[in-house]
C-alpha cells in the first residue's frame, strides 16, 4: 500500500513570496490533515478535511494560508504572502475515518528568508 | 491545552528501561503515541481509548488513566532503534480525531 505522498520535499522562498504544497493521501482515506511542525516542537494542526469538507481550521492563519481538497482526494496548502515565522516542516496526514491512527507523509521543509 | 510531556529528554544504554509521561488539563477521549526520527515523518505506535486500557507493542507498552488525564509510555529493554522523539497526541472528543501534540520527549539509546 502506497503511503502519503507530498511534494515538494524542500522549498526555499523569500518573505512575501507565495508557495504551495501538495498532498496525496492513502487511497480510500476520508480524512486529511495538514500540520505545521516548527523545529523542536510537536506538530500543530492547521486544517482537517473530512472528504472534501473542512471540519476544523481553527488554527489556520486565514489571512495568509488557504487549503483545499478537490474531489475529496488530493489537497493543496498555500501560503501567500510568506513570513519568516512560516519556516517549518509542513506535514500531511490521512486516516481512514474520523478516528484512529493517522498516517503521515514525509513532509515539506519550508525555509523563508 | 497542549499536553505536557516529561521528561524532555532521556539518554539510555541499550537494554535499559524508560517511562515517558503525558499529562493534560482537559478531559480526554483518547491518547495517541508517535515516534519521529530525525528528518522523518512521525510513525504511529498506539492509541489508547477512554477506559483505562493498557496496550503493548513488542517491548513498548502504554497506559491511560482517564481520571487523572494522564498517559504513560513504557519502553523496556531499549534497543538502538528506539532512538527518536516521542510525541503524545491527545483527543478531547467531538468525533473528529483532532489531536493536540505535546512538545515531545527526545530519547537517545547508546550501545
Amino acid at each position: 500500500e502506497a503511503g502519503v505522498a507530498q511534494s515538494p520535499r524542500y522549498k526555499i522562498i523569500e518573505k512575501r513570496q507565495s508557495v504551495a504544497f501538495w498532498c496525496n493521501p492513502i487511497s480510500g482515506h476520508a480524512t486529511l490533515y495538514w500540520y505545521q511542525q516548527i523545529l523542536g516542537q510537536g506538530p500543530k494542526l492547521l486544517i482537517q478535511f473530512q472528504n472534501n469538507g473542512v471540519v476544523d481550521d481553527s488554527q489556520l492563519p486565514k489571512d495568509r494560508f488557504s487549503a483545499e481538497r478537490l474531489k475529496g482526494v488530493d489537497s493543496t496548502l498555500k501560503i501567500q504572502p510568506a513570513k519568516l515565522e512560516d519556516s517549518a516542516v509542513y506535514l500531511c496526514a490521512s486516516s481512514p475515518g474520523s478516528r484512529g491512527e493517522q498516517y503521515f507523509g514525509p513532509g515539506t521543509r519550508l525555509t523563508v528568508t | 491545552q497542549q499536553p505536557v510531556q516529561s521528561p524532555q529528554a532521556v539518554i539510555l544504554r541499550e537494554g535499559e528501561d524508560a517511562v515517558i509521561n503525558c499529562s493534560s488539563s482537559k478531559a480526554l477521549y483518547s491518547v495517541h503515541w508517535y515516534r519521529q526520527k530525525h528528518g522523518e515523518a512521525p510513525v504511529f505506535l498506539m492509541i489508547l481509548l477512554k477506559g483505562g486500557e493498557q496496550k503493548g507493542h513488542d517491548k513498548i507498552s502504554a497506559s491511560f488513566n482517564e481520571k487523572k488525564q494522564q498517559s504513560s509510555l513504557y519502553l523496556t529493554a531499549s534497543q538502538l532503534s528506539y532512538s527518536g522523539t516521542y510525541f503524545c497526541g491527545t483527543e478531547g472528543g467531538g468525533g473528529y480525531n483532532k489531536l493536540i501534540f505535546g512538545a515531545g520527549t527526545r530519547l537517545a539509546v547508546h550501545p
